[in-house]
């Protein structure tokens, strides 16, 4: 059971390049998120989707794109890096309901330079 | 104004001591869930205890219990009997309505022999 799964765990990039960091989810969750953990920030959302289709903005979702175009994937896009987004960043899945916690990802490590 | 508040940035305890990490929580929904995450120093996001905001009784999962006093919006963590594998960063969380997770910016514990 592979549960959520972020590819990569590490990236270098340079600044003005773009990526794609991935996230799949194999447990059939409607709700799929994104975070970024900086230091004595604690993990601010990106942006989350609450279902196939449907995507929403969190707290800073400049410079960052989303979509959902299955249940399973969530792939969060970095348009041109900055160095500001140096971060390590968590996907993160729920079933939904509101009692129900979610399952995070292992975390990808980016820094842009 | 942040929704979630934890103002204590790093907590020191001895071994088989209890500790309480606090939050508070700032929402405008009677219908809410408030949950805690560890996150040791190899950087994934566990899972501990979980409480709603219609639930009686105070949460608890073995050496784990929720202190929450809804009318002063405050769910504490408070470990039972502190093990050395307890050391890690700790975060509480709320979820409103069909919305993600809301994150603190966490709290450093750190326990000693």
């Amino acid at each position: 059971n592979a549960g959520v799964t972020q590819t990569p765990k590490f990236q270098v990039l340079k600044t003005g390049q773009s990526m794609t960091l991935q996230c799949a989810q194999d447990m059939n969750h409607e709700y799929m998120s994104w975070y970024r953990q900086d230091p004595g920030m604690g993990l601010r959302l990106i942006h989350y989707s609450v279902g196939a289709g449907i995507t929403d903005q969190g707290e800073v979702p400049n410079g960052y794109n989303v979509s959902r175009s299955t249940t399973e994937d969530f792939p969060l896009r970095l348009l041109s890096a900055a160095p500001s987004q140096t971060s390590v960043y968590f996907c993160a899945s729920s079933p939904g309901a509101r009692r129900t916690e979610a399952f995070f990802g292992q975390g990808t490590r980016l820094t842009v330079v | 104004a942040q929704k979630i508040t934890q103002t204590q940035p790093g907590m020191f305890v001895q071994e088989k001591e209890a500790v309480t990490l606090d939050c508070t929580y700032d929402t405008s929904d009677q219908s809410y869930g408030l949950f805690w995450y560890k996150q040791p120093s190899s950087g994934e996001m566990i899972f501990l205890i979980y409480q709603g905001s219609y639930d009686e009784q105070n949460a608890t999962e073995g050496r784990y219990s929720l202190n929450f006093q809804k009318a002063r919006k405050s769910a504490n963590l408070v470990i039972s009997a502190s093990q050395l594998g307890d050391s890690a960063m700790y975060f509480c969380a709320m979820r409103e309505g069909g919305t993600a997770l809301i994150f603190g910016k966490g709290t450093t514990l750190s326990v000693s022999s």
